[in-house]
């Protein structure tokens, strides 16, 4: 499989909202419920931040929210803070025999 | 509490077998729908599936590196080993074993609890 497609980048300012698209195709994002988000800091592991397109791990904050459209999917980062600048990266899940797909990734910066 | 922790060579040479262990603790990768999935990232780039075991001993390999990979399990030991044979230079990053699966309580096909990573560097 290919990966999925994210910006390289995205920027904010403190309080600001930024969305993250992500983009697949109809075999993976089109086709099931089953986008997940990452956010990984310099030298440390990623930490999942939202699962099953809209669902947020406990003790996730609730600035961060997942949507879907067709093979598209979003992740939004409201009120940005500081500490929210990171990588971020999606991935889909890909059916039964496959192993499922990552993005690209996005440098999310706060100015 | 769930962990996973890496352990393997930090150096390997080109043409050399690298062998990671994956020792995970907090779940028991006999439950229904339990898998350990190894990820890898290169310097600087982003993630990438590597292998996956489920609880019942179903494997998935990423195609293009399928024919130099085996994942085991020993449940006994809490234990997932990851075997790449032919190790090139542009297999060097960090490898991150995962607990990835469908969980009656908590979600579908995604990666919930992930180790530190391990830096596997191939010398030419």
């Amino acid at each position: 499989q290919s990966a999925l497609t994210q910006p390289p980048s995205a920027s904010g300012s403190p309080g600001q909202s930024v969305t993250i698209s992500c983009t697949g195709t109809s075999s993976d994002v089109g086709a099931y419920n089953y986008v997940s988000w990452y956010q990984q800091h310099p030298g440390k592991a990623p930490k999942v931040m939202i699962y099953e397109v809209t669902k947020r791990p406990s003790g996730v904050p609730d600035r961060f929210s997942g949507s879907k459209s067709g093979n598209t999917a979003s992740l939004t980062v409201s009120g940005l803070q500081a500490e929210d600048e990171a990588d971020y990266y999606c991935s889909s899940y890909a059916g039964t025999n496959n192993l499922g797909v990552f993005g690209t990734g996005t440098k999310v910066t706060v100015l | 509490q769930i962990t996973l922790k890496e352990s393997g060579p930090a150096l390997v040479k080109a043409t050399q077998t690298l062998t990671l262990t994956c020792t995970f603790s907090g779940f028991s990768l006999r439950t229904h729908g339990e898998g350990v999935g190894w990820i890898r990232q290169p310097p600087g780039q982003a993630l990438e599936w590597v292998a996956l075991i489920y609880w019942d001993d179903d494997k998935r390999y990423s195609p293009s590196l399928r024919s130099r990979l085996t994942i085991t399990k020993d449940t006994s030991k809490k234990q997932v080993v990851l075997t790449m044979t032919n190790m090139d230079p542009v297999d060097t990053g960090t490898y991150y074993c995962t607990r990835y699966g469908y969980f009656f309580d908590s979600g579908r096909y995604y990666h919930d609890f992930w180790g530190q990573g391990t830096l596997v560097t191939v010398s030419s």
